[in-house]
């Protein structure tokens, strides 16, 4: 699998827009871009994914560049509760094995009130 | 979405000795993870665990230090035999769904390991 570079960490106000960015430069074709978040003390949840066209769902928006090769997680208004690790994961489209040794560092996002 | 849950959600135990790890779907499925995630670290797939046939492990892991059960499509089990020190982490079960034309997955909350 392809990967993902993120920054390490990011702050953001409450309220107020996130924007995360991740980098694949490597991604092929059949790669959908997939992002998860940790909370503390939990296992990651799904949050969104997409493949060449920008995706919004109640949790975020997925912005994907034309080239794909970066995309952006964006959290519209930021809460407390956002507070996680986001990982940033390519997956193969024709790939039924799970997530293998892809989970990266990720953005550890920190909200401030 | 599936929900998983595990057992027990956290444990101390002494070196040299077995925990077994029990995971818990509200749902058939196909597919189940394990993987293991080091303090301040990021997750690492152990092993995917399938019914009816022997786990598959990736690199690094080995079935006399992780035997892994999956007697149907709900349930599973992950052994972490011989503990050391070193394999003080939280253990994660995780299972897969395809949903609007892709695998998502799905994570239970983890068993948190201290051994001493």
């Amino acid at each position: 699998d392809a990967k993902t570079t993120q920054p390490n960490s990011m702050e953001s106000n409450e309220e107020e827009p996130v924007h995360l960015p991740c980098n694949h430069s490597t991604i092929s074709g059949t790669d959908y871009i997939h992002w998860y978040r940790q909370l503390p003390s939990q296992g990651p949840e799904y949050v969104i994914h997409g493949l060449t066209s920008n995706v919004n769902n109640r949790m975020a928006s997925l912005a994907i560049a034309e080239d794909r090769k970066s995309s952006t997680l964006i959290l519209h208004r930021a809460t407390l509760r956002d507070a996680a690790v986001y990982y940033c994961i390519l997956r193969d489209v024709r790939d039924t094995g799970g997530f293998k040794t892809i989970f990266g560092a990720g953005t550890r996002l920190f909200v401030k009130a | 979405s599936a929900v998983i849950s595990q057992k027990p959600s956290r444990d101390i135990c002494q070196r040299g000795t077995s925990l077994t790890i029990q995971c818990q779907v509200d749902s058939q499925v196909t597919m189940m993870f394990w993987y293991r995630q080091q303090p301040g670290q990021s997750l690492t797939l152990i092993a995917t665990a399938n019914q009816g046939s022997e786990a598959t492990y990736e690199s690094g892991f080995v079935i006399d230090k992780f035997p892994i059960s999956r007697p149907n499509l709900t349930f599973s089990t992950l052994t972490v035999s011989n503990m050391s020190p070193e394999d003080s982490s939280i253990y994660l079960c995780s299972v897969e769904e395809r949903d609007i034309g892709q695998e998502t997955q799905y994570f239970g909350p983890g068993t948190r390991l201290l051994v001493l």
